[in-house]
C-alpha cells in the first residue's frame, strides 16, 4: 500500500459547482497532514494545514479521519482560477519528512 | 522578501554530460530538501539536510546522483553521468520549523531534459 493515496483525476466541474477530493495514508502514527496546490508548470504552495477538528479557509474545508486515515477537501463554488493539482501531504513524528501524495487535478470549466 | 532561489530554470544536456542544479534557500531556514517530479512517480524526495548537514539520503536513485551544502545558504544536486530517464523538474525547498512536518517552501524548479 503507497502510504498517500490520492485519486489522480481529472475531475472536471462546471463554475459554481462543489469538489469533494478523498486522500488515505497509510502510517497510522502520522501527525501533521496537509493539503498542497500546484498550478501547472509551477512549485507546489501550501493552501491550508488539515486538523483533527477540521477547519475552513473561506470556500475550502478540511476534514481529517483518525480512524479511518482519510483526508479529504472540499471546495465549494468553484472558480475558474482552483483549476490545479491539489497534492495531498502527511507527515509523520518530528523525525521524518513529509510524503505527498501524487495529485488530484482538477478542471473547472465556464 | 526572496523566496526559495533555483537555477538553472531549464537545462538540456545530452547523456553522459554532467549536470550541477543549485538551491538558494529561505535566509534562516534551515532545512533543505531536494524533490524530484515526474507525472509517472509523482514528487520524490531525494535528500534532505538539517542545519547544512545530510539527514537521509535514501531517497537519491543510485551514485549518479550526488548533493552538498557546503553552507546554510546553499546547496547543489549533481547528476553524472545523466541519463535520459533522469529528465524530470527538480525543486529544493526550505522549511524554518525545528522539525521536519512544517510548511515547506519550494523554489520554482529545475526542468531537466537530458537527450
Amino acid at each position: 500500500r503507497k502510504e498517500v493515496e490520492q485519486d489522480p483525476g481529472p475531475f472536471n466541474v462546471p463554475e459554481g459547482a462543489t469538489v469533494a477530493f478523498n486522500c488515505t495514508y497509510s502510517n497510522s502514527a502520522s501527525q501533521s497532514f496537509f493539503w498542497y496546490r500546484q498550478d501547472c508548470r509551477k512549485e507546489p504552495k501550501l493552501l491550508m494545514s488539515v486538523y483533527s477538528s477540521g477547519n475552513e479557509d473561506g470556500r475550502f474545508t478540511a476534514q481529517l479521519n483518525r480512524a479511518s486515515q482519510y483526508i479529504s477537501l472540499l471546495i465549494r463554488d468553484s472558480k475558474l482560477s482552483d483549476s490545479a493539482t491539489y497534492l495531498c501531504v502527511v507527515g509523520g513524528s518530528g523525525n521524518t519528512p513529509l510524503v505527498f501524495g501524487k495529485g488530484t487535478r482538477l478542471s473547472v470549466i465556464a | 522578501d526572496a523566496g526559495v532561489i533555483q537555477s538553472p530554470r531549464h537545462e538540456v544536456t545530452e547523456m553522459g554530460q554532467e549536470v550541477t542544479l543549485r538551491c538558494k534557500p529561505i535566509s534562516g531556514h534551515n532545512s533543505l530538501f531536494w524533490y524530484r517530479q515526474t507525472m509517472m512517480r509523482g514528487l520524490e524526495l531525494l535528500i534532505y539536510f538539517n542545519n547544512n548537514v545530510p539527514i537521509d539520503d535514501s531517497g537519491m536513485p543510485e551514485d549518479r546522483f550526488s548533493a552538498k551544502m557546503p553552507n546554510a545558504s546553499f546547496s547543489t544536486l549533481k547528476i553524472q553521468p545523466s541519463e535520459p530517464r533522469d529528465s524530470a523538474v527538480y525543486f529544493c525547498a526550505s522549511t524554518g520549523g525545528a522539525g521536519l512536518v512544517d510548511e515547506q517552501y519550494f523554489g520554482p524548479g529545475t526542468r531537466l531534459t537530458v537527450t
